[in-house]
């Protein structure tokens, strides 16, 4: 398996744009988590998914984002409008919640989006 | 709710020091234990985890214990090498407290120099 594959690796965009950024986890994974890497607070759980249904979506820091998942290969990650402080690393990670390990989650390369 | 506190970088050591990262916890159920690392510009990879207590995990020459008594997940490696610079992260994860999903501490950067 190629792994989690998050498109776009880097994205620049001006304030007030949407920006979309999509995850596809690993085939046979039915959770998938988005986090936020920020060097003043670190690793944060914006959202996750249990079988594409999303489960808790208290990390979202505010209406503008919005996540989805359609079926079991893609998410996506909407922000609109962007601003110049979500600029910030994303990742997904996916886990299978059926095996014994399913605690152990397996994270994209992250998409480096910066709001200009 | 659950949380993970590990120590500020960053860390700088000699190549062939002892290493030793701190990693204490805090949760509601019976997590299990990760170490993550993370390499620059790419994404996070699991290097150890432990699922219960007294349980040692181990890899690439890295360990932790799973100490409940002292909720401790101490990252150590007795001789590191300059390839071994990195962001380490320390994570928990307790779905029994209620919740999915891994919570991190906030990185430690290791920086080790020949």
């Amino acid at each position: 398996d190629a792994g989690v594959i998050q498109s776009p690796r880097h994205e620049v965009t001006e304030m007030g744009q949407e920006v979309t950024l999509r995850c596809k986890p690993i085939s046979g994974h039915n959770s998938l988590f988005w986090y936020r890497q920020t060097m003043m607070r670190g690793l944060e759980l914006l959202i996750y998914f249990n079988n594409n249904v999303p489960i808790d979506d208290s990390g979202m820091p505010e209406d503008r984002f919005s996540a989805k998942m359609p079926n079991a290969s893609f998410s996506t990650l909407k922000i609109q409008p962007s601003e110049p402080r979500d600029s910030a690393v994303y990742f997904c990670a996916s886990s299978d919640r059926n095996s014994p390990a399913h605690t152990e989650a397996f994270f994209g390369q992250g998409t480096r989006l910066t709001v200009v | 709710g659950d949380s993970v506190t590990q120590m500020e970088g960053p860390v700088t050591l000699s190549e062939e020091a002892f290493l030793t990262i701190n990693c204490t916890y805090t949760a509601t159920g019976y997590p299990s234990l990760f170490w993550y690392v993370q390499y620059p510009g790419e994404g996070l990879q699991l290097l150890l985890k432990a699922t219960k207590a007294d349980d040692k995990g181990s890899n690439k020459g890295f360990e932790a214990t799973y100490r409940k008594e002292t909720t401790s997940f101490h990252l150590e490696k007795g001789s590191v090498q300059v390839s071994d610079s990195a962001v380490y992260f320390c994570a928990l994860s307790d779905p029994g407290g209620g919740a999915d999903g891994l919570t991190f501490g906030k990185g430690t950067h290791l920086i080790i120099q020949p």
